[in-house]
């Protein structure tokens, strides 16, 4: 089982360009999940998902879209990347139970725009 | 507003013993998580309580109480690979993981 997968591993933008995250696990899970860590702050949620087909805002959402075609999948865009967005992207899932169980994490995207 | 405090840094000692705190103020509660994050590399797993007290896994034990809004991580027998964040994570009345910052432990030989 390779777990949660995160492609690219890293990416280096220009301001204005557009470029799509990608993140499958192998687990069968219903939750997915995708974070931003920035030095000196917590994780943020950045959108979430319980199920194939639905998405939901968590705490920073701006900036960003995303879309659960496939119950393995989760797809983070950013339409016109800005350099605030510079950031690492963690994407994570977990079993369903109300946010019970332990999230299983990718290994990240180091994001850079310049 | 929602806020997790933990220290940013700590030192401790190879073979020794060291305790991290986490405090935290999150409308509601459904439980905290503790997850381990090496530089570079994704958060794991370490521990979750909902219930006042303490779980021992090992080295590793976590301890709760909720009516002081705190927990702390104690790990034994320091081991180098130890070096690593510690990250603290509480569950809201929204079922959304609220994440401290993280606390660096440093292990020295």
């Amino acid at each position: 089982n390779a777990g949660v997968t995160q492609t690219p591993k890293f990416r280096v933008l220009k301001t204005g360009q557009s470029m799509t995250l990608l993140c499958a696990q192998d687990m069968n899970h219903e939750y997915m999940y995708w974070y931003r860590q920035d030095p000196g702050m917590g994780l943020r949620l950045i959108h979430y998902s319980v199920g194939e087909g639905t998405t939901a805002k968590g705490e920073v959402p701006d900036g960003y879209n995303v879309s659960r075609l496939k119950k393995q999948n989760f797809l983070l865009g950013l339409e016109s990347a800005a350099p605030s967005q510079t950031s690492v992207y963690f994407c994570a899932s977990s079993a369903p139970g109300g946010g019970y169980n332990e999230q299983f994490f990718g290994p990240g995207t180091r994001l850079t725009v310049l | 507003g929602q806020n997790i405090d933990q220290p940013t840094e700590m030192t401790a000692t190879e073979g020794a013993i060291v305790q991290i705190n986490c405090t935290y103020q999150t409308s509601g509660f459904n439980g905290l998580f503790w997850y381990q994050q090496h530089a570079g590399e994704a958060p794991t797993f370490l521990s979750y309580n909902v219930l006042d007290g303490l779980e021992e896994k090992g080295r590793f034990s976590s301890f709760l109480s909720r009516s002081k809004g705190y927990s702390y991580l104690l790990l034994k027998e320091l081991q180098m690979k130890d070096s690593a964040s510690y990250l603290c994570a509480v569950l809201d009345s929204n079922y959304q993981l609220i994440w401290g910052a993280g606390t660096k432990l440093i292990i020295k030989p």
